[in-house]
């Protein structure tokens, strides 16, 4: 059973408006999120992250909203570009106290496309 | 600074056979990670490791060994390829842990291998 859903394996949005990329996690104990965005042919980048003590964070054009009674993240871009096309991970955090380690469950992805 | 560098980058293998995937860090990071990414699977964690020296199963470790003998280099084998185990694998590393990431630091990415077993 995922811990981290991204139901929309796709999503196409025209170059000017607002891509919405939706997270949805099963335990309530998770206290970090992360959204990494991965091109074709090479490794996930790190976008944005949000701690479960915020329910907003901003970085330029991209806005992640955490919905903590919801279990609830998303992702928005505005305006979105063509170069935003690619696929977008939700992750999520849980700090394992014995090893100090933040073990991260990641979604699926969602792949998104941005048309000209 | 060539950050996080996998070798090799494609690789066939046949049912049974045996080889080792590198990776190789230079930002110093003590965390090296190993994922496998699947088509509607995300990134699954096969094998982590916290320093030189040490390392842990993640979800997914049945199939995989890993060593970590330097601090810079994390090894992932697979004794006995099966067809299961075709998939694209990315080493990772970062600084102690993600609660680092508050500071701006994350996980950063190799560019993948792809490995297919027939």
């Amino acid at each position: 059973d995922q811990q981290v859903k991204q139901n929309s394996p796709s999503l196409s949005v025209q170059e000017g408006r607002i891509s919405i990329l939706n997270c949805d996690y099963t335990n309530s104990m998770f206290d970090y999120f992360l959204w990494y965005k991965k091109y074709p042919a090479e490794g996930p980048t790190f976008l944005i992250s949000i701690s479960s003590i915020k329910d907003k964070n901003e970085d330029g054009r991209f806005t992640v909203f955490l919905n903590k009674s919801a279990k609830h993240l998303s992702l928005h871009i505005v305006p979105s570009q063509p170069g935003d096309s690619a696929v977008y991970f939700c992750a999520a955090s849980l700090l394992k106290m014995k090893t100090s380690y933040d073990k991260v469950i990641f979604g699926p992805g969602t792949s998104l496309s941005v048309i000209p | 600074n060539a950050g996080v560098t996998q070798t090799p980058k494609f690789r066939v293998l046949k049912t049974g056979q045996s080889m080792t995937l590198l990776c190789a860090q230079d930002m110093n990071h003590e965390y090296m990670y190993w994922y496998r990414q699947d088509p509607g699977m995300g990134l699954r964690l096969i094998h982590y490791s916290v320093g030189e020296g040490t390392t842990a199963k993640g979800e997914v470790p049945d199939g995989y060994n890993v060593s970590r003998l330097k601090k810079q280099n994390f090894l992932l084998g697979l004794e006995s390829a099966a067809p299961s185990q075709t998939s694209v694998y990315f080493c990772a590393s970062s600084y102690r842990g993600l609660r680092k990431v508050l500071n701006g630091n994350t996980i950063y990415f190799g560019e993948g291998s792809w490995l297919t077993v027939v």
